[in-house]
């Protein structure tokens, strides 16, 4: 069975500061990843994509991929407190279940002032 | 771009009726939608994989007689749930791909009274 794990927080950082979001997945074979940012009573809006090792960056977000380790980051600098929302992982395997995304749990990331 | 809409954003029903909740695709075609069911305090669980011009396939444990999706259009998928019971409540949010990734409509709050 495919898994996506995030610590589910609350994680609390102070505006202007690092906000670091991990996952972990258990299917080696998976190709894609995402970061959704999903705020309280509404769907998940899209951040960040990354298909390859290394990192990529956008604007104030970097994610990063660790295949070998099935570990993928996401990077928030400068925290808003418009950022607190709920961060969701998710996985696409590829292959047969292209397309079909499986979610971690989702961490709770709350920026202070 | 990459806009996805969803109809009607909240319905209210009684038990035993059937709601019917559409999700298209508003500046791109779509060959491929998905739909998510999520709970509270819970993640997105995907139910069903949307393929126009074919039929649905559905995920474990998900009855596709009870949950019905219809995909009659690169630009619109339907979803109907039928007999509602108050275990039915729930946000449900569609996706459409449009290459690599996935972008999700607003969702639509079902509450089965």
């Amino acid at each position: 069975q495919k898994e996506v794990e995030q610590n589910s927080g609350p994680l609390s950082v102070p505006e202007g500061a690092i906000a670091s979001l991990n996952c972990t997945y258990s299917d080696r074979v998976s190709q894609s990843f995402f970061w959704y940012r999903q705020y309280s009573g509404k769907s998940p809006e899209l951040i960040m994509s990354i298909y390859s090792n290394g990192d990529k960056e956008d604007g104030r977000f970097t994610a990063q991929l660790n295949k070998a380790s099935q570990y993928v980051s996401l990077l928030i600098r400068d925290s808003q407190p418009s950022d607190s929302a709920t961060y969701l992982c998710a996985v696409d395997a590829g292959g047969t279940s292209y397309g079909k995304l499986t979610f971690g749990q989702g961490t709770i990331l709350t920026v202070h002032p | 771009g990459a806009v996805v809409s969803q109809h009607p954003s909240w319905v209210i029903c009684k038990s035993g009726t059937s709601v019917k909740i559409e999700c298209r695709s508003l500046d791109f075609q779509a060959t491929t939608m998905f739909w998510y069911r999520q709970f509270p305090k819970q993640s997105l669980m995907l139910m069903a994989t949307s393929n126009e011009g074919s039929k649905a396939t559905y995920e474990q444990g998900v009855e596709k007689d009870k949950f019905l999706i219809n995909h009659a259009s690169l630009t619109l998928s339907t979803l109907t749930v039928t007999s509602a019971h108050p275990e039915d409540s729930s946000f449900y949010i569609c996706s459409a791909e449009t290459g690599d990734e996935q972008f999700f409509g607003p969702g639509t709050r079902l509450t089965v009274l």
